[in-house]
């Protein structure tokens, strides 16, 4: 099956800093990613979607001025937590699908805590 | 909006006997496609088994299977001679078939056991 990488596993980073989580597709092309949220023992949020060399599409209620998205390539989305605070620790894990696919192939996720 | 409903919060079961994990889901459509993803420890969410709404056989892969009803809108997965390594939390999810979005529903997961 396809391969997506999601880079860092684990992150620590202090209040007030800027955290970047990249997510690459090994060997497709990804016309679409997503990113999702998960907290412990919960089910996978949709954050945003985004669409190689357009805007993301944010979901109701998530701040895009504090969550970036990037897809500047077909093979790599980036999420940036701008300002982190300790209420943005979480799970984030990227997923991506390609034109002829019907599947989402997922990232290993990103643990994010901020202190 | 489509909507996933995944009634067992815990679920366990004796190795090597099965075990079958509900879930319902809402919807419009009429084409649309189901998964199965488990999530291990490890947290990598990897893919059991798909189901395409316009195909009424089953959908099997090895030692998982699904019963499919579209009309109940119900997609129930069979997880038979359970293995340790079955372990996990178990998410239903939905992806419509229109158009070109391809965001996945998930509904709230199952976390099953396999007892020794």
């Amino acid at each position: 099956g396809a391969v997506v990488s999601q880079h860092p596993s684990r992150v620590i980073c202090k209040s007030g800093t800027s955290v970047k989580i990249e997510c690459r597709s090994l060997d497709f092309q990804a016309t679409t990613m997503f990113w999702y949220r998960q907290f412990p023992k919960q089910s996978l949020m949709l954050m945003a979607t985004s669409n190689e060399g357009s805007k993301a599409t944010y979901e109701q209620g998530v701040e895009k001025d504090k969550f970036l998205i990037n897809h500047a390539s077909l093979t790599l989305s980036t999420l940036t937590v701008t300002s982190a605070h300790p209420e943005d620790s979480s799970f984030y894990i990227c997923s991506a699908t390609a034109t002829s696919n019907t599947e989402a192939f997922f990232g290993q996720g990103t643990r994010l805590t901020v202190v | 909006a489509q909507t996933v409903t995944q009634s067992q919060p815990e679920m366990s079961v004796q190795e090597a006997e099965t075990v079958t994990l509900s879930c319902t889901y809402d919807t419009s459509e009429s084409d649309y496609y189901l998964f199965w993803y488990k999530q291990p420890p490890s947290r990598q969410m990897i893919l059991v088994i798909r189901q395409e709404a316009y195909k009424q056989q089953n959908a099997t892969e090895n030692r998982f299977s699904v019963n499919f009803q579209k009309a109940a809108k119900s997609f129930s997965l069979k997880i038979s001679d359970s293995q340790l390594g079955d372990a996990a939390m178990y998410f239903c999810a939905y992806r419509s078939a229109y158009g070109s979005a391809r965001q996945l529903t998930f509904g709230s997961g199952t976390q099953l056991t396999v007892l020794p």
